[in-house]
């Protein structure tokens, strides 16, 4: 089946940095997500992005779909921001949903 | 608050016991979409239906079961459970029958003892 690497898979942070989490996977998808799931193990889709390029406030996303990755920027990283982020992506060809293994994002003040 | 909403938030059960997770999607979503979270295997999609019928199939075993109600609630059943079962089940559920954006209820934590 598809495979999708994650990386890194821990990242550490002082606040006001910034950071890139990429996502590869090994064939073609129909759709891409990248998502955070906080502390308290809540999942929240950040983007929707199966090619191009989308922004949301200090967030940002791009997914080259014919290279097979897509990148998530966090710009002026806070506290708030630390957890896990995983991409998900769904398989051409099927509708299987397969995640990453996920970045661990901690934040320090 | 993502509007999707699963009872119950904990579980505990013994070896062998059957247990039913519920899951109440988005006001208007059609598709569900059910998980399983565990620290050996990660994040692994289960299964997904769509206006009450099944519409993918991922890593889901034998033993669990699923169905989504003319209501567009949807129930896991998990039967002989084992150890290995323990795990955070979440449910997720998208307007449409392909994934836009998935919206993800808050989890059910089920330990088996």
């Amino acid at each position: 089946g598809i495979q999708v690497e994650q990386s890194p898979p821990d990242l550490i942070l002082q606040e006001g940095a910034n950071s890139t989490l990429r996502c590869n996977f090994s064939d073609s998808v129909n759709n891409l997500q990248w998502f955070h799931q906080n502390p308290w193990g809540q999942l929240i889709n950040l983007f929707y992005i199966p090619s191009g390029t989308k922004q949301n406030g200090r967030l940002s996303a791009t997914t080259v779909a014919t290279e097979r990755y897509s990148l998530l920027y966090i710009s002026s990283s806070q506290t708030t921001d630390s957890g896990v982020y995983f991409c998900e992506i769904t398989q051409g060809g099927s509708e299987k949903l397969v995640f990453g293994k996920g970045t661990k994002l901690t934040v320090n003040p | 608050d993502s509007g999707v909403t699963q009872t119950p938030k904990h579980l505990i059960t013994a070896t062998g016991q059957r247990v039913t997770l519920r899951c109440s999607p988005r006001s208007g979503d059609l598709s569900v979409y059910w998980y399983q979270q565990s620290l050996d295997q990660g994040l692994q999609f289960l299964i997904q239906y769509y206006n009450g019928e099944e519409r993918a199939k991922g890593n889901i075993l034998e033993r669990f079961s699923a169905q989504q109600f003319p209501d567009l609630h949807s129930e896991l059943n998990l039967s002989s459970l084992e150890l290995g079962d323990s795990a955070l089940y979440f449910c997720a559920s998208s307007p449409r029958l392909a994934v836009y954006t998935q919206y993800f209820g808050p989890g059910t934590r089920l330990t088996v003892l």
